[in-house]
């Protein structure tokens, strides 16, 4: 039950894009299509943003999509805002628990 | 609405128990899947444990043998019993429901669990 690895830190300038990975095994990511994507501020709860690799939650707005690619699932968030600074964490279904990644800090320039 | 309303942490001494409750409300505890995730101070977030709708109960390997997740519902309630706390169990504890098939919304602001002597 290891943690899913994310780089610590990514950035962008507002209008552009980024992107952050979480890599796993094929145990958990490549297992499954149950990859979610959480969003956190500082001293609230996190945000469900993605499900399924690729779903959003009603009310996320497009500017957030997921995707994955054998081992390693992507967030994408284009059109940066400055609302959209936060930590980000994966998460993978692993058949009989699960297990989140280990957080990336998005900053916006 | 949905809601839910986590309760029951505080300060305990190492090897202790504690029972975290998650009182919820505009919806079904019976009927959903329900977990428990943490995250230490300044830390990552980290699984715990999760209930599904048929009653089979899954744990993190760190907690497994020391933690049990359960629900009341008459009480529409989901608890996590603690025990053999270690100072590495220090961390706001959430409850979280599973809305979007495999996809767990937080709904709560969490409960905090502080292990020490």
């Amino acid at each position: 039950q290891s943690a899913l690895t994310q780089p610590p830190s990514a950035s962008g300038s507002p209008g552009q894009s980024v992107t952050i990975s979480c890599t796993g095994t094929s145990s958990d990511v490549g297992g499954y299509n149950y990859v979610s994507w959480y969003q956190q501020h500082p001293g609230k709860a996190p945000k469900l943003m993605i499900y399924e690799v690729n779903k959003r939650p009603s009310g996320v707005p497009d500017r957030f999509s997921g995707s994955k690619s054998g081992n390693t699932a992507s967030l994408t968030v284009s059109g940066l805002q400055a609302e959209d600074e936060a930590h980000y964490y994966c998460n993978s279904y692993a058949g009989t628990f699960y297990v989140f990644g280990t957080g990336t800090e998005v900053s916006v320039l | 609405e949905v809601q839910v309303v986590e309760s029951g942490g505080g300060l305990i001494q190492p090897g202790g128990s504690l029972r975290l409750s998650c009182a919820a409300s505009g919806f079904f505890v019976s009927t959903s899947y329900m977990s428990w995730a943490r995250q230490a101070p300044g830390k990552g977030l980290q699984w715990v444990s999760f209930i599904n709708s048929d009653g089979s109960t899954y744990y993190a390997d760190t907690v497994k043998g020391r933690f049990t997740i359960s629900r009341d519902n008459s009480k529409n309630t989901l608890y996590l019993q603690m025990s053999s706390l270690r100072a590495e169990d220090t961390a706001v504890y959430f409850c979280t429901r599973g809305e979007y098939s495999y996809g767990y919304v937080f709904r709560g602001q969490g409960t905090l669990v502080t292990v020490s002597s």
